[in-house]
């Protein structure tokens, strides 16, 4: 399989539960980036990594969420103490480079409920 | 403040028949766009993508038109087929910078047979 992948499908916790989200970008694509998205809404930019360094987060995360790329492979999501307006589909997306053939892959997603 | 905006939510168009889809922008430093289509429980699919340089691309069944003076683009799908039934989600990018998309609120098409 060489598309993105991520884990888990779904997540159920309670609020103030630590959730972490997993992402396997496309094997050769050193560009990787989270997106939310909410009912009704249309994915919103979280964060982006070139290879393990992230070089930009959106204002929407907040310190209560953050990401890592090691190595420049596979991403994780984390979100502490989570709270109700937290539930969301968590879009992962990677692409091979800059320009204007860049469009991104994206995964299945992660759907995170908060109770 | 909403970058890109997608003012029809939903749109039902017969088979066999054109399906239009529309798009605007406000931002004049986007200058690349993609329409992406979506399926419940499965990820954004790419579709197709223009540059600013250009006004149309083609890709099969499925053309965008850019109008860069209005802000605006479409996607027009001809034939609609049923099996294009899903979320259609607008785009835009600067190609610049982290690439980052903005996206549209999303369009649900049903093509009815």
């Amino acid at each position: 399989d060489t598309g993105v992948s991520q884990d888990p499908r779904h997540k159920i916790t309670k609020r103030g539960q630590n959730v972490t989200f997993r992402c396997d970008p496309i094997s050769e694509h050193n560009r990787l980036y989270w997106y939310r998205q909410t009912l009704g809404q249309g994915p919103e930019f979280l964060t982006y990594f070139q290879n393990e360094a992230q070089l930009e987060k959106s204002r929407l995360l907040s310190d209560r969420f953050s990401a890592e790329r090691p190595k420049g492979s596979f991403s994780t999501l984390e979100i502490q103490r989570t709270e109700q307006g937290d539930s969301a589909m968590y879009l992962c997306a990677s692409s091979w480079r800059a320009g204007a053939l860049n469009e991104q892959f994206f995964g299945p997603g992660t759907r995170l409920t908060v109770l | 403040d909403q970058q890109v905006k997608q003012n029809s939510p939903s749109l039902s168009v017969q088979e066999g028949r054109i399906s239009i889809l529309n798009c605007d922008y406000t931002n004049s430093m986007f200058d690349y766009f993609l329409w992406y289509k979506k399926y419940p429980a499965e990820g954004p699919t790419f579709l197709i993508s223009i540059s600013s340089i250009k006004d149309k691309n083609e890709d099969g069944r499925f053309t965008v038109f850019l109008n860069k003076s209005a802000k605006h683009l479409s996607l027009h799908i001809v034939p609609s087929q049923p099996g294009d039934s899903a979320v259609y989600f607008c785009a835009a990018s600067a190609t610049s910078g982290t690439y980052k998309y903005i996206f549209g609120t999303g369009t649900r098409l049903k093509v009815l047979a």
